[in-house]
């Protein structure tokens, strides 16, 4: 079974510009979770999409950064204009879950972003 | 907000020894999740830890569910280079389908 696919999975931008993230989840997954990884801490969730509809986005910086999942499939993630502090890990995870079950959360191997 | 709280934050030691690792929290946790992430790579699930006191074991990994439901410990027993990693420890949300992570304990292992 294939993994949660990212693309790129380097990027180095100048602050002021835009960037955007791919994500390709495992085939099936109701869920999908976008999240932040700073260097030496854990990630942390930015939002989460059931299907095609944002569960939560309340982690998300709203004024530079979006999110959208086409057709409850892929998803993109979006800052626009890049911060120095945006420096991080994007992790894209994606889980079965639908409500009510423990289940596990499937993480791909990120997109390193470096804004000087 | 439910904190976790990881320690230590680094650990380096010699191939053979052993170690523990902890995750504590302020509030009662429902279920406890223990990830190792190597680098250039995502979280990876280890382990998931629901009942309180539960001890769930992995080759040389050992996992302990407080009694309470506030902490859970990572015990590693004659660690390896392959060990090396960072560690996280995660509360899972069945309601919401959410994980909230601890800051990590990266562990480095030398032959």
């Amino acid at each position: 079974e294939a993994g949660v696919a990212q693309s790129p999975r380097y990027k180095i931008i100048e602050k002021r510009q835009s960037v955007a993230f791919w994500c390709n989840p495992i085939s099936g997954h109701a869920t999908l979770y976008w999240y932040q990884q700073i260097l030496g801490q854990g990630p942390k969730l930015l939002i989460q999409f059931q299907n095609n509809g944002v569960v939560d986005d309340s982690q998300l910086p709203k004024d530079r950064f979006s999110a959208e999942r086409l057709k409850g499939v892929d998803s993109t993630l979006k800052i626009q204009p890049a911060k120095l502090e945006d420096s991080a890990v994007y992790l894209c995870a994606s889980s079965p879950y639908s409500g009510g079950v423990l289940y596990e959360q499937y993480f791909g191997p990120g997109t390193r972003l470096t804004v000087t | 907000t439910q904190l976790l709280e990881q320690s230590p934050q680094f650990l380096s030691i010699q191939e053979g020894e052993n170690l523990t690792v902890y995750c504590n929290s302020s509030s009662v946790f429902s279920s406890l999740q223990w990830y190792r992430q190597e680098p250039g790579e995502g979280p990876v699930l280890l382990v998931t830890v629901v009942t309180g006191g539960e001890v769930k074991k992995l080759k040389r990994l050992t996992f302990q569910f407080g009694d309470a439901r506030k902490d859970s410990s990572l015990h590693i027993t004659a660690a390896q280079p392959g060990d090396t990693g960072l560690y996280l420890c995660a509360l899972y949300s069945s309601n919401t389908g959410k994980l909230i992570f601890g800051q990590g304990t990266t562990l480095q292992v030398k032959p």
